[in-house]
């Protein structure tokens, strides 16, 4: 099992939908989650930090469930601008602090 | 306040050449990361730097690939010799965090190189 898995996507949902993305992990001793948003041939950017039980930006919404070992990735009303691939990300706690990235749920909202 | 710096954006070699990237990360950062981007993929950690020590460089092919971060500062990440596998995206990112620290884990990516082996 992979130590991060998302949704493959890819997403097409109209203008003003609410999409919902998901995020396992594997490592319970997992610390510290986040929400990266990279658009197509750009870096990935910083979309949401999550962590405690869940956390919300506007139209955004990210929710952590410890016991299941997953976290959510809510956008509601999308625009045409929420298109790209949101990437999750989890930091657990060894020797040092070790992140790994998700494989990405990509986006595309249609006008 | 800079962002991380990566250079060159581009570069074009055939297999079995050699080639280097740099990255300058955002000055104070403590952490460097050096990440494996190909297409239609999330990134994959090659090597984690704290000052200017590796902290992982499990998933580095070292057999090709070196990287080093002298003065704990500024990296460099080199390919010898290159195969055409190596065609991705490499992503150079930094964060305040130190080990043991529960925040300043966001990451800050630099624009990346984009790497074609022919």
């Amino acid at each position: 099992r992979k130590e991060v898995e998302q949704d493959p996507g890819p997403f097409n949902v109209p203008e003003g939908a609410t999409v919902a993305f998901n995020c396992t992990y594997s490592n319970s001793a997992s610390q510290s989650f986040f929400w990266y948003r990279q658009d197509c041939r750009k870096e990935p950017k910083l979309l949401m930090s999550v962590y405690s039980s869940g956390n919300e930006d506007g139209r955004f919404t990210a929710q952590l469930n410890r016991a299941s070992q997953y976290i959510s990735l809510l956008i509601r009303d999308s625009k045409l601008s929420d298109s790209a691939t949101y990437l999750c990300v989890v930091n657990m706690k060894t020797s040092y602090d070790k992140v790994i990235f998700g494989p990405g749920t990509s986006l595309s909202v249609i006008p | 306040e800079a962002g991380v710096a990566q250079s060159p954006r581009y570069k074009i070699i055939e297999k079995r050449q050699s080639v280097a990237f740099w990255c300058n990360p955002i000055s104070g950062h403590a952490t460097l990361y050096w990440y494996q981007q190909i297409l239609g993929q999330g990134p994959k950690l090659l090597i984690q730097f704290q000052n200017n020590g590796v902290v992982d460089d499990s998933q580095l092919p070292k057999d090709r690939f070196s990287a080093e971060r002298l003065k704990g500062v500024d990296s460099t990440l080199k390919i010898q010799p290159a195969k055409l596998e190596d065609s991705a995206v490499y992503l150079c990112a930094s964060s305040l965090a130190l080990a043991g620290a529960t925040r300043n884990h966001e990451q800050f990516f630099g624009p990346g190189t984009r790497l074609t082996v022919l």
